[in-house]
C-alpha cells in the first residue's frame, strides 16, 4: 500500500514565505505532485516531479527527495487568496498509475 | 462552459436509495475517476477508467459502481445508499501520454448527503 503524510494546517502571513511537507511510503514511485483546493471547489493541479530537485512555478516551488521519501511545496509572497488546502499525491507502482492523495495542509494566510 | 461537468451539484436523499451521480468532459481524455472528499481524510479513490471497456476499482469501492457509457462520460452509482456515504464527490480526468506526468483535472464536485 501507498501512505502520504502532510501537516493538518499551517497558518502564515500575507507576503511571507511557507513550506509544506510531504513524507511517502510507497512499494514504487512514480513521482509527487501537488493539487490547491480552496473552500467549496474543485483541486486544481498544482505542480510535479518525478525527479529529485526543486521545480518553480512563479511564486510556488515543489522540491523532491526520493532517497528521503520527501517532498515539499514552498509558497513564496503569500497572498490573501493563497489560503486553501494543499494536497501531495503519489502515483501508483502499477501500470494502472492512479493518484493516490495525501489528507492534505489547510493553509491560512492572516494579514 | 466547464471541461469536467458533473450532475448533479447538491443532492439530498434517504437511506436506501439509488443514487447515479453523472461526469461528463469535453477535454478528449481516455482516463476518468470518482473520489470521495471526507473532512480530514483527503480525496480517495473510488472507481477509475483508462478507456470504455477498462473499469478498475479504487481504494474504497464498496457499496458503489460505475458505468462508462463514452469516452466523456463516467457515472457513479449507490445501489442502496447509507448515511456514512454522505461526502463530497468529485469526477477527474486525466490524459495518456507515455509515462510523463498527465495531471487530473476536477470537476466542481457533487455535494450528497444521505438521511
Amino acid at each position: 500500500g501507498q501512505s502520504l503524510e502532510q501537516p493538518s494546517e499551517v497558518t502564515a502571513v500575507e507576503g511571507a514565505i511557507v513550506q509544506i511537507n510531504c513524507t511517502y511510503q510507497t512499494s514504487g514511485f512514480y513521482g509527487l505532485s501537488w493539487y490547491q483546493q480552496h473552500d467549496g471547489g474543485a483541486p486544481t493541479f498544482l505542480s510535479y516531479n518525478a525527479l529529485d530537485g526543486l521545480e518553480e512555478t512563479g511564486r510556488f516551488s515543489s522540491f523532491l527527495s526520493r532517497s528521503d521519501s520527501y517532498g515539499y511545496l514552498l509558497l513564496q509572497e503569500l497572498q490573501m487568496k493563497d489560503s486553501a488546502s494543499y494536497f501531495c499525491a503519489v502515483r501508483e507502482p502499477t501500470g494502472r498509475r492512479a493518484l493516490t492523495f495525501g489528507s492534505g495542509t489547510r493553509l491560512q494566510v492572516q494579514p | 462552459d466547464a471541461d469536467v461537468t458533473q450532475t448533479p451539484r447538491n443532492r439530498i436523499t434517504k437511506t436506501g436509495k439509488r443514487i447515479m451521480l453523472e461526469c461528463s468532459q469535453t477535454k478528449g481524455h481516455d482516463r476518468m475517476y470518482w473520489y470521495r472528499q471526507d473532512p480530514g481524510l483527503g480525496l480517495r479513490l473510488i472507481y477509475y477508467s483508462f478507456d470504455v471497456k477498462d473499469i478498475n476499482k479504487g481504494e474504497i469501492s464498496d457499496g458503489y459502481s460505475v458505468s462508462r457509457q463514452a469516452q466523456a462520460k463516467f457515472s457513479l452509482s449507490l445501489e442502496s445508499a447509507i448515511p456514512n456515504q454522505t461526502a463530497l464527490y468529485f469526477c477527474a480526468t486525466s490524459g495518456l501520454r507515455g509515462d510523463s506526468n498527465q495531471p487530473q483535472h476536477f470537476g466542481d464536485g457533487t455535494r450528497l448527503s444521505i438521511l
